[in-house]
């Protein structure tokens, strides 16, 4: 079975903080992939990243980093210099060979204070 | 448009009645899932379509639920004799491959509330 496990449930900074949302995962794919999504206040799931379980490279996009390590089976996603406009729930999620659809976590909800 | 396109944005009915709501997928999407989340939580899969069959239906709550897609490209999810337990958000997502790899677009979703 898989499960994604996102413990922190609300997060809350102040604009130009750091914040790292941590993402934990369990499967017994050996192949799987790894994604992140952003819903925003008006609902709409938008797609971030996705990381194939054969490649731990590290990612980095504008202020969006993304931390892979399988030893751990973590999947961490920080924001740097975070910004008001970052405020919004962020889901973790897997799919597989062995399951097609995907896995949501939790989701943790950002806040950025101004 | 370039997007999922769900209908409708909200919907109320009462308990007992039957609702359907509409997945207007990205056009030359193949795969197409139902998820249902409910507040607070995250999307939780329901059903999944590759052209018009349904490959994964192992997510429906009870038979009550029911989904189609009978030309490959929109879909309708169907729930009968609605309960206040099927009050949620039901999301659409369609990507372009069946490959597990290919990320999921979504629509804006549907919210129902069941009175």
């Amino acid at each position: 079975a898989q499960k994604v496990t996102q413990a922190q449930t609300e997060i809350s900074v102040v604009e130009k903080e750091d914040v790292t949302l941590d993402c934990v995962y369990e499967t017994r794919d050996t192949t799987y992939y790894l994604f992140w999504y952003k819903q925003p206040p008006s609902g709409e799931l938008v797609f971030l990243i996705r990381r194939n379980s054969f490649d731990e490279q590290n990612e980095i996009s504008g202020r969006y980093s993304w931390n892979f390590q399988k030893s751990t089976s973590s999947f961490n996603f920080t924001i740097t210099a975070s910004q008001v406009v970052d405020s919004a729930v962020y889901f973790c999620a897997l799919s597989g060979t062995g399951r097609r659809a995907l896995t949501f976590g939790s989701g943790t909800r950002l806040q950025v204070q101004p | 448009g370039a997007g999922v396109s769900q209908s409708p944005r909200y919907k109320v009915a009462k308990r007992g009645q039957d609702v359907a709501l509409r997945c207007d997928p990205i056009s030359g999407h193949v795969s197409l899932f139902w998820y249902q989340q409910a507040l607070g939580q995250g999307p939780e899969f329901l059903t999944y379509f590759q052209n018009e069959a349904q490959l994964d239906k192992s997510g429906l709550p009870s038979d009550r639920f029911f989904a189609e897609r009978p030309e490959g490209s929109v879909s309708t999810l169907k729930i009968q004799r609605t309960q206040q337990e099927d009050s949620a958000v039901y999301l659409c997502a369609s990507s372009l491959h069946m490959d597990s790899r290919q990320p999921q677009h979504f629509g804006d979703g549907t919210r129902l509330s069941i009175l």
